[in-house]
């Protein structure tokens, strides 16, 4: 594998369910994101893990909760979602610090239904 | 707050011709990365290009090239030759280097290459 994986990519669940999303960046990365993408709306920063630590929190709702659990690996775990949290969910990875871009690659993402 | 207006909703341009993509920036910060991003409807975003505040040279990756003008605050998008699979949505966005790891998104532009 390379790049960014997202896994599942397409995922149809209940409001009373539970689910995570995984992502897993194989670039030696110290920097991974959470971004939700809805239907007519600009991208938006949902979390920001660096280093492993969660650095940012864009007032993201509880029933979204992330997991970094090493520098590869970042979870959403999802419950009791609304039907309004159905998006595209995109993982993304930088490397992060003095002399890079931090150019921040993306995953393919997970389309996310909330019925 | 930083800023970034893309006016285009969407483009049209003939297969093999050049096309322009614009994007405006506001930041008060004097160091800082713009970035342009292809999403496919697969959905995917896929990392194209960067240029940095500082960069004397405006940035080129084959087909595509940034027309960076610092003081008009504009970082356009050029396509050189268009193809059929350059048919997208294209975003511009923009990273502060003060030491935050958040990027910020345009709306996007729907390009169409028509044969």
């Amino acid at each position: 594998e390379t790049g960014v994986t997202q896994t599942p990519r397409h995922l149809v669940m209940g409001m009373t369910n539970k689910k995570s999303l995984k992502c897993e960046q194989h670039l030696g990365h110290n920097a991974m994101y959470w971004y939700k993408q809805s239907a007519k709306k600009p991208l938006e920063l949902m979390f920001v893990y660096s280093l492993e630590e969660r650095v940012e929190n864009n007032s993201v709702p509880s029933r979204f909760s992330p997991e970094c659990p090493n520098s590869s690996h970042l979870f959403l775990h999802l419950h009791t979602l609304q039907p309004e949290d159905s998006a595209l969910y995109l993982c993304a990875s930088s490397q992060y610090g003095q002399g890079s871009t931090d150019t921040q690659y993306f995953g393919p993402g997970t389309r996310l239904t909330v019925l | 707050a930083q800023k970034i207006t893309q006016t285009q909703p969407g483009m049209f341009v003939q297969e093999k011709e050049a096309v322009t993509l614009d994007c405006t920036y506001d930041t008060s910060d004097q160091s800082y990365g713009l970035f342009w991003y292809k999403q496919p409807s697969s959905g995917e975003m896929i990392f194209l290009i960067y240029q940095g505040s500082y960069d004397e040279q405006n940035a080129t990756e084959g087909r595509y090239s940034l027309n960076f003008q610092k003081a008009r605050k504009s970082a356009n998008l050029v396509i050189s030759a268009s193809q059929l699979g350059d048919s997208a949505m294209y975003f511009c966005a923009m990273r502060d280097q003060g030491g935050s790891e958040k990027l910020v998104f345009g709306k996007g532009t729907k390009l169409t290459v028509n044969p």
